[in-house]
């Protein structure tokens, strides 16, 4: 059964860097899926920040295009996260996921973890 | 791209029948698949149907989608409600650039 788990710190200091990883378990990261993030601010709405490939094919959400890093180690099994130049209102509960090449569904997630953008 | 508008929140006795709309602003919404997902407090999203009308295994039958072409939505229907169903509902779907989108959600009070 696969599983997600997302790691990384809980409190990141405006300005400076998000860095998030995703250890995937029961399943091989190379078997034909999309990686990927969304995140969710308290009391608000899921947003998707982007996909990876196992080939390192990446696909951003255009508004976050510009501060965001995905990367995938296969040799791992996990994937990675970086958003740059953080803001309070990147506050939020971060999700790993998997989703579908074709159709796009999101059929596993991991269970969350909440990153304080404070000093 | 496009956005996916959804009611901001639905109510509905036990029981009863309720669907919740899911707007695609531009584009066919027949062009790319539509999920449906559940999210309680503190909770991860769970599906309870994707590509438009399949449920997956374990979904309770009181769950349907569908497509309409005409109004350019996609509707998730939930019968004989329960308060286990209490809830917040999101629609998603992607792009021809396989950039993911969702709706903003909707909760559902079972009052």
């Amino acid at each position: 059964q696969v599983q997600l788990q997302e790691s990384g710190p809980g409190l990141v200091k405006p300005s400076e860097t998000l860095s998030l990883t995703c250890v995937v378990s029961g399943f091989s990261i190379r078997s034909g899926y999309y990686w990927g993030w969304a995140r969710q601010p308290p009391g608000k709405g899921l947003e998707w920040i982007g996909s990876i490939y196992q080939s390192g094919s990446t696909y951003y959400n255009p508004t976050l295009k510009s501060r965001i890093i995905m990367s995938v180690d296969t040799s791992k099994n996990h994937f990675s996260l970086r958003l740059n130049s953080v803001t309070a209102a990147d506050t939020a509960v971060y999700y790993c996921a998997r989703r579908a090449v074709v159709g796009a569904h999101i059929n596993t997630w991991g269970q969350g973890t909440l990153v304080t953008v404070s000093s | 791209n496009f956005m996916l508008t959804q009611p901001h929140s639905v109510s509905e006795s036990p029981g009863k029948t309720v669907t919740i709309s899911c707007n695609r602003s531009s584009g066919y919404i027949a062009r790319n698949y539509v999920q449906w997902y559940q999210q309680r407090p503190g909770s991860p999203p769970t599906t309870v149907i994707y590509e438009d009308t399949q449920r997956p295994s374990g979904v309770s039958d009181r769950f349907s989608g569908s497509i309409d072409r005409s109004s350019n939505s996609a509707s998730l229907t939930i019968s004989g409600l329960k308060t286990e169903d209490e809830a917040d509902y999101y629609c998603q779907s992607d792009d021809d650039n396989s950039h993911v989108v969702f709706g903003g959600g909707t909760k559902l009070t079972v009052l």
